[in-house]
């Protein structure tokens, strides 16, 4: 299985709700990640888990905090998001974190973010 | 021809032509180097990667230059299909710690049959 998924596909909320992003992997993989990407841009990381810790937050605002329950999923928790977070947000996942090990990474299809 | 839009080089190729996607990548300290390819709606899939001790690496269809005096990576396509029609990223490792990579601006490539 060489797959990343994430879920939802889409997703629509309002400025006060709450939500969860989830991604899934079963290649083994020991590193995950979070990126954002609005249209026409590259993607930019947000967080990346290394061995189910955090070791990497590009000072991404509070509002999104990053969970890896396990080595297989990652979730992204959102809470009062404002508009302009209206994004692709992406997942990713690869074998490791440097040290000579395939860096590689596998992306996910992406959740539609819409923050009205 | 190759155009830059406001926000995304455009290069328009016909079906059967060699294609060229450049990138000029920032850090010299990078070690590592990869294209992505991103259709419509899904997320990045990788194409090639090519480490900093080697300059040239061959895939199915697809050829990748490093040129490290210049800081310059090139991915060329042969024989451009329709479905190679997507916007193509590089991305490099610049992080010795960590695999995090930093993707260039993308060049969408649009492939008229």
């Amino acid at each position: 299985d060489t797959e990343v998924t994430q879920t939802p596909k889409h997703l629509v909320m309002g400025m006060t709700n709450k939500k969860s992003l989830k991604c899934e992997q079963h290649m083994g993989h020991r590193a995950m990640y979070w990126y954002k990407q609005k249209a026409k841009k590259p993607p930019e990381l947000m967080f990346v888990y290394s061995y189910e810790k955090l070791s990497i937050n590009e000072s991404v605002p509070s509002r999104f905090s990053p969970e890896c329950p396990n080595s297989s999923l990652l979730n992204l928790h959102l809470h009062a998001l404002q508009p302009e977070d209206s994004a692709l947000y992406l997942c990713a996942s690869s074998q490791g974190s440097g040290g000579g090990v395939r860096v590689e990474q596998f992306f996910g299809p992406g959740t539609r973010l819409t923050v009205l | 021809g190759e155009s830059v839009g406001l926000h995304l080089p455009t290069l328009s190729v016909q079906e059967g032509d060699n294609s060229i996607i450049n990138c000029a990548y920032s850090n010299s300290a990078s070690d590592y180097f990869i294209w992505y390819k991103q259709e419509s709606g899904k997320g990045p899939q990788f194409i090639i990667d090519i480490r900093s001790n080697m300059d040239k690496r061959q895939g199915q269809r697809v050829t990748v230059l490093l040129n490290k005096t210049v800081k310059h990576l090139s991915l060329q396509i042969a024989a451009t299909q329709p479905g190679d029609s997507a916007v193509y990223f590089c991305a490099e490792k610049t992080n010795s710690g960590y695999s995090t990579l930093t993707f260039g601006k993308g060049t969408m490539l649009l492939v008229s049959p």
